[in-house]
């Protein structure tokens, strides 16, 4: 079946950039999305990217996608220390339950001032 | 943007007994929502998916006898263990989804305890 594999942690110093990096099975996925979870919160979408895209900006935040190599990346610029957190990939799996999400284990990602 | 809301936010409960959780989209209609489980330093797998009007399809070795789900209306999910054990507390999250293919708006999970 489909999965969804990403490092589990990441430490970097405050100013920074990060990089979360993520890969996938399913050829078939049209939509990957980079989720965010702080302590005890539930999921919260930062950014997703189209699968005929290859980078997407936004402030921040830098999708990098590359289809053949099934390889997602996250860039965080100017990493705070509010940016620590759970990063979870995941992916839409047409072919299960009306388009659920196959998230991978997620990257905990550890800011020092 | 779009709200989901879970209720309660945390339960603790006996052995044995049932526990509801709620999961209400407030500013949207769901066509469908999902039920996540995720357990500590995991992360999130799909239960089930719910249809507004009919029957929740279950995930593989999910109890459908167990995860009782209802969707009686396109704002409203529930979520009930029923005859929980210890072995079921863990954070269950719900997302719905507005029918489209691009987002799934997540709620802010319940965490249950059964002692």
């Amino acid at each position: 079946g489909e999965d969804v594999e990403q490092s589990l942690f990441l430490s970097v110093r405050e100013g920074d950039s990060s990089v979360i990096n993520c890969t996938y099975t399913d050829s078939s996925s049209t939509y990957l999305y980079w989720y965010k979870q702080e302590p005890g919160a539930g999921l919260q979408l930062l950014t997703y990217i189209f699968s005929n895209m290859d980078m997407k900006q936004d402030q921040r935040l830098t999708v990098l996608l590359n289809k053949k190599d099934k390889h997602l990346s996250l860039r965080i610029a100017d990493t705070q220390t509010g940016d620590s957190a759970i990063y979870f990939c995941a992916e839409r799996d047409y072919g299960g339950s009306q388009g659920n999400l196959i998230f991978g284990k997620g990257t905990k990602l550890s800011v020092k001032p | 943007g779009a709200v989901v809301s879970q209720h309660p936010s945390w339960v603790i409960c006996k052995s044995g007994t049932s526990v509801k959780i709620e999961c209400r989209s407030l500013d949207f209609q769901a066509t469908t929502m999902f039920w996540y489980r995720q357990f500590p330093k995991q992360s999130l797998m799909l239960m089930a998916t719910s249809n507004e009007g009919s029957k929740a399809t279950y995930e593989q070795g999910v109890e459908k006898d167990k995860f009782l789900i209802n969707h009686a209306s396109l704002t409203l999910s529930t979520l009930t263990v029923t005859s929980a054990h210890p072995e079921d507390s863990s954070f269950y999250i719900c997302s719905a989804t507005l029918g489209g293919p691009y987002e799934q708006y997540f709620g802010p999970g319940t965490r249950l305890t059964v002692t």
